[in-house]
This record gives structure tokens, sequence and C-alpha cells, in this order.
């Protein structure tokens, strides 16, 4: 148990719809991320922030969102969303979010039908 | 930005023989190569790391070997067992993109 925790741990839903999936990080870390993993890629890196802020932007669509809050809980927002956005969502947190270790949750697996 | 490859795609090794996967990255300002597990359903776990300052560094059964100047880093698997089969990605954090980079994954089959 890497103590991130990834609610909820399935979900499915409909094209066009929008979906929230939320991240807690372990106790102490201040900086999440999220990824993005589908069936034949790696982990594809969406966003990072690190105590509320925003700290670091990849490959993220602008259908989606995220934010941190003052708790550090963070939570992804995805919308108009599309038969390909069904894929294994993964936070993760550290320390500070820079060159350290990474703890991953157990994922969010998304269908959209 | 960034580019990390990672090869093989697969692997199969009998139980008792060593694994080795390779990585590449292409960012000379990249510092710190982690290497993560993926057990089906579960989240990636870190499973040994390296900082560019180091050459080597071992665990038990796992090792990590890093050559800077080739940008290249590889993870080695001793004495296999079934329980190691899994799919393993390596990753690179760029202090020039201020985030990782992941390779695209190995899967690990160790045949008992």
């Amino acid at each position: 148990d890497s103590g991130v925790t990834q609610t909820p741990k399935h979900l499915i839903t409909a094209t066009g719809q929008r979906v929230t999936l939320r991240c807690s990080p372990r106790s102490g870390d201040l900086s999440v991320y999220w990824y993005q993993q589908s069936l034949d890629q790696g982990l594809q890196f969406l966003i990072q922030y690190y105590n509320g802020e925003e700290r670091a932007k990849g490959n993220i669509l602008e259908r989606f969102s995220a934010q941190q809050f003052p708790d550090l809980h963070s939570e992804l927002n995805l919308s108009s969303l599309e038969l390909g956005d069904s894929a294994l969502y993964f936070c993760a947190s550290s320390v500070d979010g820079t060159e350290e270790i990474q703890y991953f949750g157990p994922g969010t697996r998304l269908l959209v039908l | 930005g960034e580019n990390v490859e990672q090869h093989p795609s697969t692997l199969s090794v009998q139980e008792g023989d060593s694994a080795v996967i390779k990585c590449t990255y292409s960012d000379s300002a990249s510092n710190y190569f982690p290497w993560y597990k993926q057990e089906l359903g579960k989240g990636p776990q870190l499973i040994i790391d390296i900082r560019s300052n180091v050459g080597e560094k071992k665990d038990q059964r796992i090792a990590v070997t890093l050559n800077k100047t080739a940008k290249h880093f590889s993870l080695h698997i001793t004495e296999t067992q079934p329980e190691d089969s899994a799919v393993y990605f390596c990753a690179a954090f760029s202090n020039t993109g201020n985030q990782f980079y992941f390779g695209t994954g190995t899967s690990l089959t160790v045949i008992p």
C-alpha cells in the first residue's frame, strides 16, 4: 500500500459526459501528479500540482482540468468524454515535486461507452 | 523535451535466469532514473532508482546501471522468480521539463 488513495476504482460512463476523479496523496506529500495509461501505451504525464499550484503540464487535453485543494487532495475533471478517453488514470504523490520518489495510487479505470 | 525509449517490450525468461531491460534517454539534464514494477490491476511501484552521480546501484536481486555518456540505463534482475512477472517501466526526471518521462514498459514473464 503506497498510502495514495484514489476514488472511484472503476467508472463507466457515456460519451459526452463529465466525470471527476479524486486523489488523496500520502501524508506529508505536497505534490500530486496525474497520469493516463491507455491499453497500448505507457504512462502519459498529464499535470502536476505542488501545494495547490500548478507546477508542470504534460499532454493534457483542454477538455481535462485538475486542481489541488488546501487539504492537498486533488481532483481530475474530464469533460465531453470520448471513447478514446477510456484508460487507467493514476495519481502519484511526492514530497516536494522535484526529482523525488513518486508513490502511485491504485488507479481509476474509466470506461467510456 | 525528453524522450525515453525502452526495450524489449516483452521478455520471457526461465525461472532462475537473469532478465535485463534497457532504456535510453535524450535530455542530458535528466538526473534521476527510477524503475517501477506494475502488477496486474495495481499502480506502479518503485523498485529501485539511481541518480546521475552514481553508476550502479544494487538491492538484493535487482540492480540498475547508468551510463551518462551514452545516456542509457538498465535494470538487471538476477535469479528470477515467477513473482517477478509484471510490467516494468523506466523513467527519467528532466530538469528541463521539470517532470518525469516514462518508457513504454516491458512485460516480463518468468516461466516456472
